[in-house]
């Protein structure tokens, strides 16, 4: 089973601010990685697939990046709504798993 | 647009079998692929198995040997089958549709709350 790691377990930020996370797999996933993002008492939404495709309708200050064992999803200016859970998954042999979540709140 | 609704007993005992179903609608089932995740309470997400519509299947090897996901076409549904549950079971189920050439979950139900408890 491939498991993956994110750190940091928690980011605590300020609007404005840029944030960057971070999702290690524990064998290459090739670029089967995706980023999603996750609110209290709502389902995950999908941001990046495929490790740097934005999904459809995400705003374009969410992009991601990595291949193989590491990437990274970036926030390139938080905005109130952006701060929530954020989960990285693979589906590398048509297995899926998640990571544990970094939560990003605010500073 | 698609969406899902998850549906099914809230509450289910010990050592019984957990059954929900997810109800697909503004949309077809076919050609695409549908998922299962769990996430117990306060924890992070649980992929348990996806189903083509044609019936093939995956499953997480750590479940496989208690999961059962199963699809009917006619309905527009597709359904979990979950038996010998325990307390650990206890979690917010979401069905899930794949994105079409890229297998990710693009489109998610609500959720619901399905406890274990005697």
């Amino acid at each position: 089973e491939i498991v993956l790691t994110q750190s940091p377990a928690t980011l605590s930020l300020s609007p404005g601010e840029r944030a960057t996370l971070s999702c290690r797999a524990s064998q290459s996933v090739s670029s089967y990685l995706a980023w999603y993002q996750q609110k209290p008492g709502q389902a995950p939404r999908l941001l990046i697939y495929d490790a740097s495709n934005r999904a459809t309708g995400i705003p374009a200050r969410f992009s991601g990046s990595g291949s193989g064992t590491d990437f990274t999803l970036t926030i390139s200016s938080l905005e109130p709504e952006d701060f929530a859970v954020y989960y990285c998954q693979q589906r590398s042999n048509w297995l899926f798993t998640f990571g544990p979540g970094t939560k990003v709140d605010i500073k | 647009q698609v969406q899902l609704q998850e549906s099914g007993p809230g509450l289910v005992k010990p050592s019984e079998t957990l059954s929900l179903t997810c109800t697909v609608s503004g949309g077809s089932i076919s050609s695409y692929y549908w998922s299962w995740i769990r996430q117990p309470p306060g924890k992070g997400l649980e992929w348990i198995g996806y189903i083509y519509y044609s019936g093939s299947t995956n499953y997480n090897p750590s479940l496989k040997s208690r999961v059962t996901i199963s699809v009917d076409t006619s309905k527009n549904q597709f359904s979990l089958k979950l038996s010998s549950v325990t307390a650990a079971d206890t979690a917010v189920y979401y069905c899930a549709r794949l994105l079409r050439k890229y297998y990710y979950m693009d489109v998610w139900g609500k959720g619901t709350t399905v406890t274990v408890s005697s």
